[in-house]
């Protein structure tokens, strides 16, 4: 257990539908990574808070946002989804802002029918 | 952009035997991260390596930096079926950056 929550677990729903991810980063940690996989794809950065504040973007779709609360927890919307967004969505957490291990969730998988 | 490449992307073995990925980097990396990935499951940070040339060991793993810092090895003597699943290396996407790329895993395979 990494300590890294993460709600749903599975998700289904309707292409041009919008859904919101949701996680919880290990007691202490600041950093939040949002991260897609896909089949037999490797992971691929979307967006990375610090503190309640964007650090870094990935190759994240305009489609997508994602916003990192007070209480440190972080929420992944996905709007007008398309099948292509059928994948895995991770979320990881660390220390610090950069260069720290990060320590993933247990993932979201979506489904888009 | 900074690409980082594993090879090879599959890789199977008999239960015993030894098993090495490869990574390489476009660019210098500070740093460099390994991960491992369970079926089903989510990655787990291994290790990180950090100077030039660094070796360190993990039970049966062994973890290489190279002398540019533009590749890293990681070789698993003798395999264990509780070795399976795939391995990532990751680095920092640019100086100074926050992002890590990761490259795309090499997933092993252990037959009993």
């Amino acid at each position: 257990d990494s300590g890294v929550t993460q709600t749903p677990k599975h998700l289904i729903t309707a292409t041009g539908q919008r859904v919101t991810l949701r996680c919880s980063p290990r007691s202490g940690d600041l950093s939040v990574y949002w991260y897609q996989q896909s089949l037999d794809q490797g992971l691929q950065f979307l967006i990375q808070y610090y503190n309640g504040e964007e650090r870094a973007k990935g190759n994240i779709l305009e489609r997508f946002s994602a916003q990192q609360f007070p209480d440190l927890h972080s929420e992944l919307n996905l709007s007008s989804l398309e099948l292509g967004d059928s994948a895995l969505y991770f979320c990881a957490s660390s220390a610090g802002l950069a260069n720290y291990e990060q320590y993933f969730g247990p993932g979201t998988r979506l489904t888009v029918t | 952009g900074q690409q980082v490449m594993q090879i090879p992307q599959y890789q199977h073995v008999q239960e015993g035997e030894d098993f090495t990925t490869y990574c390489n980097s476009s660019t210098t990396l500070s740093n460099i991260q390994w991960y491992k990935q369970r079926p089903g499951g989510h990655p787990v940070f291994l290790i990180q390596l950090v100077k030039s040339g660094e070796v360190k060991k993990q039970k049966r793993l062994t973890f290489q930096f190279g002398e540019a810092k533009k590749n890293s090895s990681l070789h698993i003597t003798a395999t264990q079926t509780t070795d399976v699943g795939t391995y990532f290396c990751a680095g920092p996407s640019g100086a100074g950056s926050y992002q890590l790329t990761f490259g795309k895993g090499t997933k092993l395979s252990v037959i009993p």
